[in-house]
């Protein structure tokens, strides 16, 4: 079945302690994306990657960092975690030739103390 | 300026009847495309549709249509006979640069529309 995992579904943490959210595809799919999603702002990109070893910064890249050396791969890593990062984190990707559907993960629900 | 507006922070619709969720856009590319995703109470993100600006006709897809009118920058979602499981935040988006080797892939979303479909 073609998907997008994300794993933890659920994570409750506390300041400064360095966590990692994992985003696997197995459709081949060139982009891979990290959105956050807040009440009444939307979702909100924080980095992508366009490829292997080819990421760059979104919207709201602060306090996050991507790494991207398998295609199908997009953790997304916070270093010193900050309650201003209490949000729903959703892991989307697609191809970059065709189709236009972006598919998203199932979301991971982070609570930062 | 926002470039994805949804003016109805909540809707209500009475089963089996049509609902219209509207959504106007701003961009200055010529080449875009515009997406609604629907998000059930358990949060997962599920696509309904797509349009892109270059396409002659609206998109439709099961009881979902696109109502897109260009020259309005518009692109409003109709839901036809709803059903009790349409009941979810909606969200309009639109990815620009369709046509730019390179470009982010980014989708731009606006803020949202609550349907509750009554029974």
């Amino acid at each position: 079945e073609a998907q997008v995992t994300q794993n933890p579904r659920y994570l409750i943490t506390v300041t400064g302690k360095k966590l990692t959210v994992t985003c696997s595809q197995n459709m081949n799919h060139e982009y891979m994306s990290w959105y956050r999603q807040d009440p009444g702002l939307g979702l909100r990109q924080i980095y992508y990657s366009m490829n292997v070893e080819v990421t760059d910064k979104g919207d709201v890249p602060e306090g996050y960092k991507v790494s991207r050396k398998e295609k199908r791969n997009f953790p997304l890593i916070l270093e010193s975690p900050s309650p201003n990062q209490t949000s729903l984190y959703f892991c989307a990707s697609s191809f970059t030739l065709r189709g236009n559907e972006q598919f998203f993960g199932p979301g991971t629900r982070l609570t930062v103390l | 300026a926002q470039k994805i507006t949804q003016t109805q922070p909540g809707m209500f619709v009475q089963e089996k009847e049509a609902v219209t969720l509207d959504c106007t856009y701003d961009t200055s590319d010529p080449s875009y495309g515009l997406f609604w995703y629907k998000q059930p109470s358990s949060g997962e993100m599920i696509f309904l549709i797509y349009q892109g600006s270059y396409d002659q006709q609206n998109a439709t897809e099961g009881r979902y249509s696109l109502n897109f009118q260009k020259a309005r920058k518009s692109a409003n979602l109709v839901i036809s006979a709803s059903q009790l499981g349409d009941s979810a935040m909606y969200f309009c988006a639109m990815r620009e640069g369709l046509r730019r080797g390179g470009s982010n892939y980014k989708l731009t979303f606006g803020k949202g529309t609550l349907l509750t479909v009554n029974p």
